[in-house]
């Protein structure tokens, strides 16, 4: 299993341009989030899927969308880059039922100019 | 709103030393993990607490829970170089919820 693939690893992009960050996962796990981190503050849920076709917001969903069409996909749209959205951005997964915890993809850098 | 404050933000201890690293938060939940990130890398998963009382070791690393004082630690005994790195407790918002809430995270500095 090549568990919680993200892509790209790094990326710069321009105020205003529009981009998706790609999150696969190979485990069959149903419940998948995005999460971005940002110094001193931990990390924050921007959204989350409990399965196909089920999203619901975070905490910071402005300025992003979701969409979970398979188990194994759950990309993150940035409508409208903005510089606030630098950040460094995890995308995780996990299976149902308590006792599990969620396994972190490695990470995608984003820096908006 | 659920809040998750841990203590300390930053921790330098020698190799050897015993020390503790505490999670409180705000509103009841079912479910809080512990995490590790290395700088520049991933998070690791390290314990998932989900009852009153309920301890989980792993080497040198032992978490607790308290919900009734809504309050985990993770207890780091005879500090190894090893265990370097940023720790972070998460709390899941209410029953069965995903929405999980992350503390600011401490870093932890081991000496030799």
């Amino acid at each position: 299993n090549a568990g919680v693939t993200q892509t790209p690893k790094f990326q710069v992009l321009k105020t205003g341009q529009s981009m998706t960050l790609q999150c696969a996962q190979d485990m069959n796990h149903e419940y998948m989030s995005w999460y971005r981190q940002d110094p001193g503050m931990g990390l924050r849920l921007i959204h989350y899927s409990v399965g196909a076709g089920i999203t619901d917001q975070g905490e910071v969903p402005n300025g992003y969308n979701v969409s979970r069409s398979t188990t194994e996909d759950f990309p993150l749209r940035l409508l409208s880059a903005a510089p606030s959205q630098t950040s460094v951005y995890f995308c995780a997964s996990r299976v149902p039922g308590q006792t599990y915890g969620y396994t972190f993809g490695s990470g995608t850098r984003l820096t908006v100019v | 709103e659920l809040k998750v404050e841990q203590n300390p933000l930053f921790l330098s201890m020698q190799e050897g030393k015993n020390y503790t690293i505490y999670c409180n938060y705000s509103t009841t939940s079912d479910r809080l993990y512990w995490y590790r990130q290395d700088p520049g890398k991933s998070l690791e998963s390290l314990f998932v607490l989900l009852s009153n009382g309920a301890v989980k070791q792993e080497g040198r690393l032992m978490a607790s829970l308290d919900t009734k004082a809504r309050l985990s630690t993770l207890h780091i005994t005879a500090a190894v170089h090893d265990l370097s790195a940023t720790y972070f407790c998460a709390v899941a918002s209410n029953f069965g919820n995903e929405k999980l809430t992350f503390g600011t995270g401490t870093r932890l500095t081991i000496i030799p």
